[in-house]
């Protein structure tokens, strides 16, 4: 148990479509990153969010956003799914950036037909 | 960007075997973690560590920083151990920018 909880564990979209991933966070996690692996593959990162703002943000396109709010919780957006954002996406915080514990959740397995 | 490479990528054992998995990165880091993936996706951290050694239970992590190098060791190895172990860096900046950089992980099976 890492006290972090990611919905839906799964959900299909089809191409076109627009999804919306949710984390909690423990209570004082103030930094959220978010992953996205593809099957056989290890997690890629997507982006980190800090008290509320993007502060890293690795090669994705912009239709992948993000927020997080101040009850440690967090949205990974995704427009105009393609079929390759099929994926595990992974969220996982932490107290203090890269260099502390991290705690992921369970992930949303996403399928876009 | 760290390249983060594991060794190997399939191994299969007996149970009460000994285990070891070895991660190796390009550029000094500050700490590695080392992680297990069971099927159906979620993440365990398992440690994270900038020196030396570590012990949880039957889990051993050690680290070489001179060498950029990482071992992580199951002792007594049992078929619930059978997962995806992963190590993964952080970046070369200590700060969000890259994100932690994950080796492609190391596929577990412990046999009865």
């Amino acid at each position: 148990e890492t006290g972090v909880t990611q919905s839906p564990t799964h959900l299909i979209k089809t191409r076109g479509q627009q999804v919306t991933l949710r984390c909690s966070s423990q209570s004082g996690h103030n930094t959220v990153s978010w992953y996205q692996q593809a099957l056989g593959q290890g997690p890629q990162f997507i982006f980190q969010y800090y008290r509320e703002e993007e502060n890293g943000r690795g090669n994705f396109p912009p239709r992948f956003s993000g927020l997080q709010f101040p009850n440690y919780s967090s949205e990974l957006n995704v427009n105009a799914l393609e079929l390759d954002d099929s994926a595990l996406y992974l969220c996982a915080s932490t107290t203090s950036g890269n260099s502390g514990e991290l705690f992921f959740g369970e992930g949303s397995r996403l399928t876009v037909l | 960007k760290n390249e983060v490479e594991q060794s190997p990528q399939n191994l299969t054992a007996q149970e009460g075997e000994f285990i070891t998995i070895n991660c190796s990165y390009s550029v000094g880091i500050s700490a590695l973690h080392w992680l297990q993936q069971h099927p159906g996706g979620g993440i365990v951290s398992l440690f994270m560590l900038s020196s030396g050694k570590k012990k949880h239970g039957r889990l051993i992590a050690t680290i070489n920083i001179q060498e950029k190098h990482s071992s992580l060791h199951i002792t007594a190895s049992h078929p619930r151990d059978s997962a995806v172990y992963i190590c993964a860096v952080p970046p070369l900046s200590g700060g969000g920018a890259d994100g932690l950089t994950f080796g492609k992980g190391t596929h577990l099976i412990i046999q009865p």
